[in-house]
């Protein structure tokens, strides 16, 4: 069973760049959700995507856009990028449905150390 | 709009010393309330959950309670090791979770 992976695991980028991040989620889980955590603060909620679909936003500009892939896997991007934006993001997984319990262990990737410049 | 708010921001013990960590929220309505575990620079690992319906959860040295009607969840680490050494972090919430800063955790040798 494989756990979740981002890439690229560090980047550095000018304000008013544009940014990818990637993620594949764990093995048998369809849902993504990705979070940003600056420095010294505890992870905010970004949004979630499942089956392709949002399925739920924090409070982030619409310049904070995503996708998931048939696979599941997904993408988090950002344009305009502003210094504010410097941040670990997290990328984590679970397995949403009916069925499926509401205690879901979400399953968390080692992170994108994004700096804005 | 829950709040989650961790007390204290940091905690340095010596090896060996049991230890509690203290989280509150707003928002008594949870789903779920997760305990997890970061290393510098890293992601998240998970340590906890306890559903709404519960009131403990316990794995090896580690014990978390949930107590809704006064907002409020502790992590008991027994028997605290250096490798202990890390920021726990606990969230409120079921797949949309919302995290405290976290505490900071020095386990002394």
């Amino acid at each position: 069973e494989t756990g979740v992976t981002q890439s690229p695991t560090h980047l550095i980028k000018t304000r008013g760049q544009q940014v990818t991040l990637r993620c594949s989620s764990q093995s048998g889980h369809n849902t993504v959700s990705w979070y940003q955590q600056a420095l010294g603060q505890g992870p905010q909620f970004i949004f979630q995507y499942y089956r392709e679909e949002e399925n739920g936003r924090g409070n982030f500009p619409p310049r904070f856009s995503g996708l998931q892939f048939p696979n599941y896997s997904s993408e988090l991007n950002v344009n305009a990028l502003e210094l504010d934006d410097s941040a670990l993001y997290l990328c984590a997984s679970s397995l949403l449905g009916s069925g499926t319990s509401r205690a879901n262990v979400l399953t968390f990737g080692a992170g994108s150390r994004l700096t804005v410049l | 709009k829950q709040e989650v708010t961790q007390i204290p921001a940091a905690l340095s013990v010596p090896e060996g010393e049991n230890l509690v960590l203290n989280c509150s929220f707003t928002d008594s309505a949870i789903y779920n309330l997760q305990w997890f575990r970061q290393d510098p620079g890293k992601g998240l690992t998970s340590l906890l959950l306890i559903q709404s319906s519960q009131r403990e959860q316990t794995s090896g040295r580690l014990n978390a309670s949930l107590d809704k009607s006064s907002g409020r969840s502790t992590l008991y680490i027994a028997a605290s090791q250096p490798g202990d050494s890390a920021t726990y972090l606990c969230a409120a919430g079921s797949e949309k979770l919302v995290f405290g800063k976290g505490t900071k955790l020095t386990v002394n040798p």
